[in-house]
Parts: structure tokens; sequence; C-alpha cells
């Protein structure tokens, strides 16, 4: 079965450093997305991506995320200067345009992010 | 307008019973709402959704019921087994509108633990 393919599986990083998360979608798919799950609580949304740009974002993507998708494979989520707070883990999802999976977001099985 | 209510926040069930999850909506403009299962350290998979214009849906064990009127909708487990304790994460998504395609709000999530 098709899955999405999310690197580091776990990554230690020092207060105001730089991270970037990879994710390899589902081949075919068309649109791309990164949630974040703070331990114990709810998948929140980040951001979507189609057709090389954002599409939404939600109020937690602020100027220190950036998404790109430098090759026609990967999909990155970056922070540009990490806080304690971005301690997460950050969930990669992926969706066909075309039916009849076309609802359904195949989810990566995360990036541990821990903050120092 | 963007929440989604989820209960209960954990769940004891023994074998063989009938696990019951609830959730409640606000925005009228949802109309997609699947129930994904996330086991520990795994990233949530979709197990089950339905659209408003049916008020039930079942695969095998599982049924979601749908009340539009009311916004609200449920999981049933029937028979539930050891191997279904996981956490549950009842979502929504306004799939045919503009903007929002695939951007699911999650609900808290559920705890549930099925005792043999």
């Amino acid at each position: 079965e098709p899955e999405v393919t999310q690197t580091p599986s776990h990554q230690v990083t020092q207060m105001g450093q730089e991270v970037i998360l990879r994710c390899v979608p589902i081949s075919n798919h068309l649109y791309f997305y990164w949630y974040r799950q703070i331990l114990g609580q709810k998948v929140e949304f980040l951001v979507s991506f189609y057709n090389n740009e954002i599409s939404e974002k939600s109020e937690i993507f602020d100027d220190q995320f950036s998404v790109e998708r430098p090759d026609g494979s990967n999909f990155t989520l970056k922070i540009r200067s990490t806080k304690l707070e971005d301690s997460a883990m950050y969930f990669c999802a992926s969706r066909s345009l075309f039916r009849p999976g076309a609802n359904v977001l195949t989810f990566g099985a995360g990036s541990r992010l821990t903050v120092l | 307008q963007q929440q989604v209510k989820q209960s209960p926040q954990s769940l004891i069930v023994q074998k063989g019973g009938i696990s019951i999850i609830n959730c409640a909506y606000e925005n009228t403009a949802f109309d997609y709402f699947p129930w994904y299962q996330q086991f520990p350290g795994k990233g949530p998979a979709l197990l089950i959704a339905i659209r408003p214009d049916v008020s039930e849906k079942k695969e095998g064990r599982f049924t979601i019921s749908f009340n539009k009127s009311a916004k609200q909708f449920s999981l049933h487990i029937m028979d539930s087994q050891p191997g279904d304790s996981a956490t549950y994460f009842c979502a929504a998504s306004s799939m045919n509108y503009g903007g929002s395609q695939g951007n699911l709000i999650f609900g808290k999530g559920t705890k549930l633990s099925v005792k043999p």
C-alpha cells in the first residue's frame, strides 16, 4: 500500500536553530499538508500546498514557518528559528485529486521535534 | 465556528462491548466527516468517513451515525476488541468549499482502552 514517508523520525535541536522536516508524499497525490500534534493534544492544521503554492495556512503557520517542494518528490517544512513551544510531532499528509480517494488524507508516521 | 468538540476524552470498555464516541460541530459548510484512528508512535489513519447526505454508514464493526439538524456525529465500535485500543479523532472539512480543501479540523481525541 502506498505510504507517506517522513524524515527524520526524531530531531532534537537547540532553541533558535533552523530545522527542516522532510516528507515524500504518495506519488500521484497533488495536495500536500503539514499538521502538528503537541504531546497529548489534538492534531492541528498548519498548511496546505497545491500547484506549487500555499493554498491555505492556519494562524500557527507564522513567518517562522515555510514550505517548499524543491523537486518532484519531496515536500519540506522549515522552521527558521525554533522555539520551545515548537516541540511537537509534525505530520505530513497528502491527498489525491481523483476519485475514489479524493477526500482521503494519508498521513505519514510523523517527525518528533524536541526543542531544548 | 471552526471547532469540532469531541467526547469523552477517555473511554474504557470491556471486550465485546460497544464503544461510542461523540462529536459536534458548528460550521454548516462542513461536508465531510472522517474518523481517524491513531496508535502510539504512528500517524492518524482513516477509519471511516461520512458525507451529510446519509445518516449512517457502516463498515464492519464500525458505524458512523450522523445527525445533520443537530450537527452531531458519532462513532460506534461494535464487539470492541483489545486491538481497537487507540486514540480516535473525529474531524470535519469543507471538501467542496474553495480554499479549504482537505483542511481537516480535528476533535481533541478519545483514548479508548478495551479490557480483555
